[in-house]
This record gives C-alpha cells, sequence and structure tokens, in this order.
C-alpha cells in the first residue's frame, strides 16, 4: 500500500501565483487533514475532513482552500501565494470510526513550498 | 480555545538514561485521546503511543510511556533507556471531537553518546 500521497514534493512559486497540493490515500479512511510546519511552531492545522463533503477550518485557514473530491482525495489550494505561506505541507489521513478518537494520523512525505 | 503546550523547545540526554518530555492541553472536551509522535531528521512523522481520556492506567509502548494526569491535563511522554536513535523532534497531539486534531510546538531532543 502507498498510504498517503503528496505532490509535488518541492514547488516553487512567486508571490501572487496559485497552485494546488494533492494528496490522496488508499487506506479508506474517513479524515483527512492539512498542516503546515514551521520551525518552532509545530505543525498548524490548516483544514481538515472528518469525512466526504465535509470541510472544517482549523487553525491558520486564512489564505487557503480545500477540496474533499472524494473519500480518497483531498487537495489545498493557495490562490494567491504569499511569502509567508512558505512551509512544509503535510497532509494526513485518519481511520477513526464515528465517536472514537483512537486511531493515529498517516503523513504523507511532505511539500517543501517556497514563495519569492 | 484549544491548546497544546510543550514548554521544553530543547532536551538532551545521556545514553541509556530516561528523559521525560513534557505536555500539557486544553481543552473542554470530556472524550479526546492523546497521541505522540517522532520526527527524525528525515522529516516522516511516525506515531509513537496512544492515551485515550477515559483509560485510567497509563498507555506503554516498550521504551515508551505515557504519564497521564487527567487533572492536570497533562501526558508526558517518558522514553526509558535512551537510544543514539532517539534524537529527534517529538510531537505532542490532541484529537478532539469531529476528528480534528491539533499539535504541540514540539521538543527537540538530542541524545549524547
Amino acid at each position: 500500500n502507498a498510504g498517503v500521497t503528496q505532490t509535488p514534493k518541492f514547488q516553487v512559486l512567486k508571490t501572487g501565483q496559485s497552485m494546488t497540493l494533492q494528496c490522496a490515500q488508499d487506506m479508506n479512511h474517513n479524515s483527512m487533514y492539512w498542516y503546515r510546519q514551521d520551525p518552532g511552531m509545530g505543525l498548524r492545522l490548516i483544514y481538515y475532513s472528518a469525512s466526504e463533503g465535509t470541510t472544517d477550518k482549523g487553525e491558520v485557514p486564512n489564505g487557503y482552500n480545500v477540496s474533499r473530491l472524494n473519500k480518497r482525495e483531498f487537495s489545498l489550494r493557495l490562490e494567491s501565494a504569499a511569502p509567508s505561506q512558505t512551509s512544509v505541507y503535510f497532509c494526513a489521513s485518519s481511520g477513526n470510526i464515528p465517536l472514537t478518537l483512537n486511531s493515529p494520523l498517516h503523513f504523507g512525505n511532505g511539500t517543501r513550498l517556497t514563495v519569492t | 480555545a484549544q491548546k497544546i503546550t510543550q514548554t521544553q523547545p530543547g532536551m538532551f540526554v545521556q545514553e541509556k538514561e530516561a528523559v521525560t518530555l513534557d505536555c500539557t492541553y486544553d481543552t473542554s472536551d470530556q472524550s479526546y485521546g492523546l497521541f505522540w509522535y517522532k520526527q527524525p531528521s528525515s522529516g516522516e512523522m511516525i506515531f509513537l503511543i496512544y492515551q485515550g481520556s477515559y483509560d485510567e492506567q497509563n498507555a506503554t509502548e516498550g521504551r515508551y510511556s505515557l504519564n497521564f494526569q487527567k487533572a492536570r491535563k497533562s501526558a508526558n511522554l517518558v522514553i526509558s533507556a535512551s537510544q543514539l536513535g532517539d534524537s529527534a523532534m517529538y510531537f505532542c497531539a490532541i484529537t478532539l471531537k469531529y476528528d480534528k486534531v491539533i499539535f504541540g510546538p514540539g521538543t527537540s531532543l538530542s541524545v549524547i553518546p
């Protein structure tokens, strides 16, 4: 099994450009997540989706949009990239069944994004 | 507001010694899950241990144990018999209702030979 697959691995954007980060999981998980990781700040939740057809804001949603295309795929879009969005982005999924909170996250390998 | 605090940005431990990494959390949820993850310098995230909010016994997984003090909202990770390969970033995380998962800022652990 591939687990959680993120593309691309690296990306350089100019300020104002747009791009979409793709994420797919093959574990039949209900929940999917997007995080950004910056030095000293840990992983901050951007958006998450607890089931197909639903999305919710996390801690730092401004400047981002998401789409839960189907159960497998959860994409993150930057409409107008800013230097403050330079970061490492992680997609993750979780196999929690409703009302259980004991399933760990499975992570993709990350996307290193630089906005100049 | 929901928040995870890890007050130790960096820790050093001698090889073969035990080390405790602190984690406190803030939530009004009655039901939640607490997790610890390891991130080596290679960047991948590795799940270490889980504790449920209603679990009365502290969780253990090999050399990892979780010192859970619910009244203090504390979930410290104890690593026994540290190894050089334990050098990494360690993150505490909480799963809340509706599957929201938030992380703390992390602790960088360095194991000294």
